[in-house]
């Protein structure tokens, strides 16, 4: 059983570009959420996806967007980059609805360097 | 707004041994899940406990136990007979129970644990 699986695992831009980060989901997961670890530091949360719809945000520009799709895998987008977005980002899974317990199930990461 | 604070950036231990980790949050839910998680070098994330406000019993998991004080507002973990592989960042996190699908986790800063041969 796959867990969650997240692209590229590494990636360099530079300030101005724009980049996108993927994940897949756990089997029978169909709640996605994004998180920011910068360097030293806990994850910051950035927003959740579930049926196609942003549910929740937390406190990100809207340089940072994002897309779940039919099949629960999600995309997050960040535009005109800056240095400060240098950070891991975490994608976690869970199941929606009532048959979550709470627990969330993170990939590895993409690591972002903007230069 | 709910917030999260550990206020050791780092702990070592030697195999074997017991060690215990702090985390005091701030929230005024009533309702909600209170989580240690482990990150290794490797970076995944992995759930190491999880506790519901609503029970009053301490929850546990092999070696790994808390102290829930909620009136408090503490959250420790007790790591007992440590092993090497225990090496890795432990994050608190605090998530809100609200209904459906809300999934959004609040975590500390972290704390960096060394066991030691």
């Amino acid at each position: 059983d796959a867990g969650v699986t997240q692209s590229p695992t590494h990636l360099i831009k530079t300030r101005g570009q724009q980049v996108t980060l993927r994940c897949s989901p756990k089997s029978g997961h169909d709640t996605v959420s994004w998180y920011q670890q910068a360097l030293g530091q806990g994850p910051q949360f950035i927003f959740q996806y579930y049926e196609e719809e942003e549910r929740q945000r937390g406190n990100f520009p809207d340089r940072f967007s994002g897309h779940q799709f039919p099949n629960y895998s999600s995309e997050l987008n960040v535009n005109a980059l800056l240095l400060g977005d240098s950070a891991l980002y975490l994608c976690a899974s869970a199941p929606g609805g009532t048959r979550g317990t709470g627990e969330l199930f993170f990939g590895e990461g993409s690591r972002l360097t903007v230069l | 707004a709910q917030t999260v604070t550990q206020s050791q950036p780092e702990m070592s231990v030697q195999e074997a041994e017991t060690v215990t980790l702090s985390c005091t949050y701030d929230t005024s839910e009533s309702n909600y899940y209170l989580f240690w998680y482990k990150q290794p070098p490797s970076r995944q994330m992995i759930l190491v406990i999880r506790q519901e406000a609503y029970k009053q019993q301490n929850a546990t998991e092999n070696r790994f136990s808390v102290n829930f004080q909620k009136a408090a507002k503490s959250f420790s973990l007790k790591i007992s007979d440590s092993q090497l592989g225990d090496t890795a960042m432990y994050f608190c996190a605090f998530m809100k129970l609200s209904g459906g699908s809300n999934y959004k986790l609040t975590f500390g800063k972290g704390t960096l644990l060394t066991v030691n041969p």
